[in-house]
């Protein structure tokens, strides 16, 4: 089975630019989160998605925003680039809200951003 | 105090050997724990989920003390393949799936 993917791998991006991150989770998993990771920090909650709308957001700005499709595959968006952007950006999956019966969540490869 | 402190680290240790991560978090209401591996440049991958009772999987036992909030993890027999970063995992509660990851400890088995 696939596991969850992300594209791109990579991407340079310059301060003040606009980019959209892709997340395909894992067949059959509704939710989708997406955490920031810096060099040596553990990764940082950004957002999570479930059925198509918003259940959870952590402390970052209005710059950062993100939806979730009828298929579960989810964007996000980060307006207005800034050098301290410049992170692996981590997708999880798991299987969902309602019902949940594990809260196991797992990793897609990840999108490294480098802002310049 | 952060949410999910770890034992900084780095370790460094000859194969064969045990080894113990420790891991403190601040919030009573936390509801599910994990420990998480990843490897340089790469994903977190889930190793093991952290239930009461404690359990184990192979080489690897984890703890969880919910009194003191405290999980820990202890790999025996240690392989040249376990040299990672060991991520202390911790979801708040309800039907919220926001994990709080600890800053992580390296570890590196040396032949």
């Amino acid at each position: 089975d696939a596991g969850v993917t992300q594209s791109p791998t990579h991407l340079i991006k310059t301060r003040g630019q606009q980019v959209t991150l892709r997340c395909s989770p894992i067949s059959g998993h509704k939710s989708v989160s997406w955490y920031q990771q810096v060099l040596g920090q553990g990764p940082q909650f950004i957002f999570q998605y479930y059925e198509k709308e918003e259940r959870g957001r952590g402390n970052f700005p209005d710059r950062f925003s993100a939806r979730q499709f009828p298929n579960y595959s989810s964007e996000l968006n980060v307006n207005a680039l800034l050098l301290g952007d410049s992170a692996l950006y981590l997708c999880a999956s798991s299987v969902g809200v309602a019902g949940a019966t594990t809260y196991e969540q797992y990793f897609g490869p990840g999108t490294r951003l480098t802002v310049t | 105090r952060k949410e999910v402190e770890q034992d900084p680290g780095p370790f460094n240790v000859p194969e064969g050997a045990t080894v113990a991560f420790n891991c403190t978090y601040s919030n009573s209401a936390s509801q599910s724990f994990f420990w998480y591996r990843q490897d340089c440049r790469k994903e977190p991958k889930l190793l093991m989920s952290v239930y009461s009772s404690g359990n184990e999987d192979g080489r690897f036992t984890a703890q969880l003390n919910r009194a003191s909030q405290y999980i820990s993890l202890l790999i025996r027999d240690s392989k040249l393949s376990d040299s990672a970063t060991y991520l202390c995992v911790v979801r708040s509660g309800g039907s919220n799936y926001k994990l709080t990851f600890g800053k992580g400890t390296l570890l590196t088995v040396n032949p």
